[in-house]
C-alpha cells in the first residue's frame, strides 16, 4: 500500500531564516504531488505541483519555492522567511490520469510551520 | 474554471440525528467530486467520490453523498452522526479533462452535540 511521508512535523523559525520541507511517498511510481498552505485552520492553498521529476508548476507566486529532485520526493523551500509564511503545509500525492486514476489525493500528515 | 462553494462554515448536529454538509460546483466540463476529512492537526482523509454511474455514493465511516447534476451539487450525509464525526470537511471538484488538480471549498467545522 502506498504511504506519504512529510518532516518536520513541526518547525518554529526566525524571520528571515531558511525553509526545507519533505515529503515523500511509498509504494507508487510516477506520481502527481502537491504542496498546500492552510492558514487558520481552513482553506487549502495550492502553491506548487509537479508531473514528474524537475517538473514544478507554481501556482502563486511568493517566496517558497519547490523541487522534486527524486520520482517520489518533493521538496519545499524558502530562502528568507517572512511572518506570513506561517501555516499548515501539506504534501499529497494522486496517481497520474495516464495510470488511471481519478485525480483523488492522498494528504500525508503536515507540517506545521511558525515564524516569528 | 471549476469552483467549489461550502455555503455553511458552521454546522452543528444533536448526536443521533442525521447530518447535512452542503457543497455545490461549477466546472465547464463533467465532474469528478471528492469529500475529505480533517482532524485537528492532521492531514486530510478521503472519504468518498463521485467518478461516474449510481448518483449516490458510500464511502468510509458510514458517509454517503448524493450527484445532482441539474443543482451541481454533491451534498454529504450521514444518518445518524456520532460525537467522533466533529472536524473540518472539505468538498473538492476537478474536471475529467485536462490538468488533474483539485480545487476545494472552503471548508465546514462540522459539531456533533452529545
Amino acid at each position: 500500500s502506498q504511504t506519504i511521508h512529510q518532516w518536520p512535523a513541526t518547525l518554529v523559525q526566525p524571520v528571515g531564516s531558511p525553509l526545507s520541507l519533505e515529503c515523500t511517498v511509498e509504494g507508487t511510481s510516477n506520481p502527481n504531488l502537491y504542496w498546500y498552505r492552510q492558514a487558520a485552520g481552513r482553506g487549502l492553498q495550492l502553491l506548487f505541483y509537479s508531473v514528474g521529476i524537475g517538473q514544478i508548476s507554481s501556482e502563486v507566486p511568493q517566496n517558497l519555492s519547490a523541487s522534486r529532485p527524486q520520482d517520489r520526493q518533493f521538496i519545499l523551500s524558502s530562502k528568507k522567511l517572512l511572518l506570513s509564511d506561517s501555516g499548515f503545509y501539506l504534501c499529497a500525492w494522486s496517481q497520474s490520469l495516464t495510470s488511471g486514476g481519478y485525480n483523488e489525493q492522498f494528504f500525508g500528515p503536515g507540517t506545521r510551520l511558525t515564524v516569528l | 474554471a471549476q469552483s467549489v462553494a461550502q455555503p455553511e462554515d458552521q454546522v452543528n448536529v444533536a448526536e443521533g440525528n442525521p447530518l447535512t454538509v452542503k457543497c455545490t460546483y461549477s466546472v465547464s466540463g463533467n465532474p469528478y467530486l471528492f469529500w475529505y476529512v480533517q482532524y485537528p492537526n492532521r492531514g486530510l482523509q478521503f472519504l468518498l467520490k463521485y467518478i461516474t454511474g449510481d448518483n449516490l455514493v458510500k464511502g468510509s465511516y458510514g458517509f454517503e453523498a448524493e450527484f445532482n447534476k441539474s443543482q451541481t451539487s454533491f451534498h454529504l450525509k450521514k444518518p445518524s452522526a456520532l460525537v467522533s464525526d466533529s472536524a473540518l470537511y472539505f468538498c473538492a471538484v476537478s474536471e475529467q479533462t485536462g490538468a488533474n488538480n483539485l480545487f476545494f471549498g472552503t471548508g465546514t467545522r462540522l459539531t456533533v452535540i452529545p
